[in-house]
């Protein structure tokens, strides 16, 4: 069965250090998104892209943030300069008709 | 703006114990409701889904009914099984015909099912 894969699965790095999270989602989705849980909060949707171009984005997604889709099957998530509140288990999802979204494992960021 | 209340966790409950795990939600207009589930060491998946009022989403054997009156969500399974400890998402999104709005969550509910 098809499924969203992430990497890294951990990553742990100093504050003020850039960081990626890499995504492949399945082959013949439209629709890709990223989502961050704080451990012990809700589930915050970060941002969301169809067509080459951010879709949506909220208010937690500012200028440190930006998505990529650089190869065509390639998802990633870049944060130019990590703070420790980043800290954060980040999901990767994507969907074929943006009604059900099929989410990675996560990637768990800790910002020492 | 937009919310979504779960009850907290975790739920500890016996083999064969009828489940509801409440959900309620703060929303303009007609939102589309969803229950996601995350089993140990997996990305979150669909459980089920309703798009308007009165309907009801169902799926292994879990059932949650859309209630506009009370703005709640709650899911329901009659009888639970171990396999069915996880965590468990309610979430919204505003848009009812598509897009790529994004979902908002509730903090998640962590279902334990004891032997």
């Amino acid at each position: 069965e098809p499924e969203v894969t992430q990497t890294p699965s951990h990553q742990v790095t100093q504050m003020g250090q850039e960081v990626i999270l890499r995504c492949v989602p399945i082959s013949n989705h439209l629709y890709f998104y990223w989502y961050r849980q704080i451990l012990g909060q809700k589930v915050e949707f970060l941002v969301s892209f169809y067509n080459n171009e951010i879709s949506e984005k909220s208010e937690i997604f500012d200028d440190q943030f930006s998505v990529e889709r650089p190869d065509g099957s390639n998802f990633t998530l870049k944060i130019r300069s990590t703070k420790l509140e980043d800290s954060a288990m980040y999901f990767c999802a994507s969907s074929e008709n943006s009604w059900e979204l099929f989410f990675g494992e996560g990637s768990r960021l800790t910002v020492l | 703006g937009d919310s979504v209340t779960q009850m907290e966790g975790p739920v500890t409950l016996s083999e064969e114990a009828f489940l509801t795990i409440n959900c309620t939600y703060t929303a303009t207009g007609y939102p589309s409701l969803f229950w996601y589930v995350q089993y140990p060491g997996e990305g979150l998946q669909l459980l089920l889904k309703a798009t308007k009022a009165d309907d009801k989403g169902s799926n292994k054997g879990f059932e949650a009914t859309y209630r506009k009156e009370t703005t709640s969500f709650h899911l329901e399974k009659g009888s639970v099984q171990v396999s069915d400890s996880a965590v468990y998402f309610c979430a919204l999104r505003r848009s009812s015909g598509g897009g790529a709005d994004g979902l908002t969550f509730g903090k998640g509910t962590h279902l334990i099912i004891q032997p």
